[in-house]
């Protein structure tokens, strides 16, 4: 079946750690996008790619980091810079012919202790 | 900037009552909008779309949306909820821009109390 895999469910780091968050689709979607959720806000754009090896800022890039080496991946770093990192995590991926088809992963919750 | 606003935070309604969730959007141009929804503990899902053409929507489950494009709305309607719709309830708005990217209202959460 064809979807997205968010990994790990759950993430724990300490306070200053960089951390890693993995997401995987085979949907062969072109659009990839890392959302933040927390309660009462929503959800809120980190990053976003429509093409690999090509990313845009979204409205809360600070403190992150992506890549898109391959079609099928878009990492999200959560650095030290991040003043308040613990969330839940979605990624998320669409075609880039028209405005839906979004495909949400499972997320994952960073705790930051 | 484009931006959402869903006005309820937390709703509470009896079974079998009717639901209307409110959603404005602040943009000039086309857009295409959202409802979706999560229950507990599982993805997001798309309740219903509107891209173009009839502005009432029918969705999953019941439930229906209108886009009133002089008030920039997409209000969501049930005639009657059941205990099984207990979920938080997104609006999302694209613009017709290049990006194609989603911006979220702050989210609706609903308790149907049996």
């Amino acid at each position: 079946d064809g979807g997205i895999t968010q990994s790990p469910k759950y993430l724990f780091r300490k306070e200053g750690q960089n951390v890693t968050l993995s997401c995987e689709q085979n949907l062969n979607h072109d659009a990839m996008y890392w959302y933040r959720q927390d309660p009462g806000q929503g959800l809120r754009l980190i990053y976003y790619s429509q093409i690999v090896n090509d990313f845009q800022k979204g409205d809360i890039a600070e403190g992150y980091s992506v890549s898109r080496e391959k079609k099928e991946s878009f990492p999200l770093t959560v650095t030290s810079a991040q003043k308040n990192p613990t969330a839940f995590y979605l990624c998320a991926s669409s075609t880039t012919t028209n405005g839906y088809g979004y495909t949400f992963g499972s997320g994952t919750r960073l705790t930051v202790v | 900037a484009q931006s959402v606003s869903q006005h309820n935070h937390h709703v509470i309604l009896s079974e079998a009552a009717s639901l209307e969730l409110g959603c404005n959007y602040s943009y000039g141009g086309t857009v295409n909008l959202f409802w979706y929804v999560q229950y507990p503990g599982q993805h997001l899902q798309l309740l219903l779309k509107y891209f173009s053409g009839d502005p009432l929507v029918k969705g999953i489950k019941g439930f229906e949306a209108e886009f009133i494009k002089s008030k920039f709305s997409f209000n969501l309607r049930k005639p009657s909820v059941q205990w099984s719709d207990t979920a938080e309830y997104f609006c999302a708005v694209n613009a017709m821009d290049s990006s194609y990217k989603l911006i979220f209202g702050s989210g609706t959460r609903l308790l149907v109390r049996p």
